[in-house]
């Protein structure tokens, strides 16, 4: 089991660009989070899926952030007219999403850069 | 909202020693309690969780919940170097009970010296 696959490992970014960033989860979980970790806010919740479907995207920046999980097998993160306040490490995780099973199982993250 | 919060921000543990970190939420619904270890330039990964009021132990890492004072912690025994890392507390969330989202702290950054 590979785990979390998350791509690219690094983005650079000019002010006003496009960002995507891609996840794939572990196989067989049901649950897709994503976060975004800086020094000064920490690690701040996003938006996640349980079984593609949204569930909650209360994290989200609503104007330019947006999260699809077209199938089982990934996620991405569209980051539309980017920001230097976008600058951050943005992590999936995955989770088998059932009963007491709450554990998260993270990705090595996408270091994103906006100059 | 939930409000997560952990104490100390820092630590320097020498080997062998003790090391006790500390976490609060501000949610009394709460169910499901974990902690998390980031080792510098790596993912977060899972230590240990509590659902129950009380304590739990697993290997040299203990976790006492107080629901009551919305409160729980990490005690880590005979700490060692490679226990050097960002711990992360984490609590569920919202509506989505157990398997809902994870308010996470700010951290506490533990070196333990030689």
């Amino acid at each position: 089991n590979a785990g979390v696959i998350q791509t690219p490992r690094h983005k650079v970014t000019g002010k006003g660009q496009e960002a995507t960033l891609w996840c794939e989860p572990i196989s067989g979980h049901s649950a897709v989070f994503w976060y975004r970790q800086t020094i000064v806010q920490g690690l701040e919740f996003l938006t996640y899926f349980r079984n593609q479907a949204p569930i909650d995207d209360s994290g989200m920046p609503k104007e330019r952030f947006s999260a699809q999980m077209p199938n089982q097998s990934h996620s991405t993160l569209k980051i539309q007219s980017t920001q230097p306040q976008d600058s951050a490490v943005y992590l999936c995780a995955s989770s088998p999403g059932q009963g007491s099973q709450n554990t998260l199982y993270f990705g090595a993250g996408t270091r994103l850069s906006v100059l | 909202q939930q409000k997560v919060q952990q104490s100390p921000e820092s630590l320097i543990v020498p080997e062998g020693a003790m090391t006790s970190l500390n976490c609060t939420f501000s949610d009394s619904a709460s169910q499901y309690f974990a902690w998390y270890r980031q080792h510098s330039g790596k993912a977060p990964k899972a230590l240990m969780s509590i659902f129950s009021n009380g304590e739990k132990e697993e290997g040299r890492f203990t976790i006492h919940l107080n629901k009551a004072s919305l409160h729980f912690s990490l005690h880590i025994r005979d700490s060692q170097p490679s226990d050097s890392a960002l711990y992360l507390c984490a609590v569920s969330t919202g509506t989505g009970g157990l398997s809902g989202k994870l308010t996470f702290g700010e951290g506490t950054q533990v070196t333990v010296i030689s």
